[in-house]
């Protein structure tokens, strides 16, 4: 069965960085963009980047854009968040969901459990 | 960016009645291709999101048949015919034809009068 496994969460001070991976399995992880989208406590969900099934395309939301790095590992099934420049407005549940290469939409079908990250001095 | 609006924020509803969930966007969400790329996600309290309907009106697999989604343009629906304990949580539309971003109402969260 499809699976996304979120990791490396945790406390962070500000100014800090931290990287997120999530592990994919259960499916062909070469045939799906992947995205990361995060909620804060409490909050919304709110998109912050996806990379393409082929890594040839990454974007980014505004809010994280120039501070936060997303890539792909195919040969470990893996998607990465580098998180660098952590603010307080940063602390969140952090999602991985996948999205089918031919959805011209690239809307997320499946989601991980997702990792929290909290950035606190 | 584009805007979308959910109405209303708090639904209580009573089990087995019907509920009804309104999302507006701030521009059409028809695509060049004439697909109209709206989506509505679950997610049940403690848990992630789950993807129920995409593009309007379609279930995805495993969605029971009292979830539909209807709408055109600007104004989308969900409606759930008769409302299961299981259905408390919280719905947010998501638009995914005007990206980047990718947006997601603010939600409306479900729950048993």
């Amino acid at each position: 069965q499809v699976q996304l496994v979120e990791s490396g969460g945790g406390v962070v001070q500000p100014g800090r960085s931290l990287r997120l991976s999530c592990e994919a399995s259960g499916f062909t992880f070469s045939s799906y963009g992947m995205h990361w989208v995060r909620q804060a406590p409490g909050k919304g969900l709110e998109w912050v980047a996806v990379i393409w099934y082929d890594g040839s395309n990454k974007l980014y939301a505004d809010s994280v854009k120039g501070r936060f790095t997303i890539s792909r590992d195919t040969s470990k099934n893996t998607v990465y968040l580098q998180m660098n420049s952590l603010r307080d407005d940063d602390t969140a549940v952090y999602y991985c969901a996948r999205a089918y290469r031919a959805d011209i939409a690239m809307v997320p079908d499946y989601w991980g459990q997702g990792t929290l990250v909290t950035v606190s001095s | 960016d584009v805007v979308m609006t959910q109405s209303p924020l708090s639904l209580p509803v009573t089990l087995g009645q019907p509920a009804s969930i309104s999302c507006r966007s701030s521009q059409s969400l028809v695509y060049s291709d004439g697909n109209t790329y709206l989506n509505w996600f679950q997610q049940r309290p403690g848990q992630s999101p789950r993807r129920l309907i995409y593009q309007v009106s379609n279930r995805d697999s495993g969605v029971p048949d009292r979830f539909s989604g209807s709408g055109s343009g600007t104004d989308f629906t969900l409606k759930i015919s008769r409302v299961e304990a299981e259905d408390v949580g919280i719905y947010y539309c998501m638009q995914g034809t005007h990206w980047p971003p990718w947006t997601f109402g603010q939600g409306t969260k479900v729950e048993i009068k």
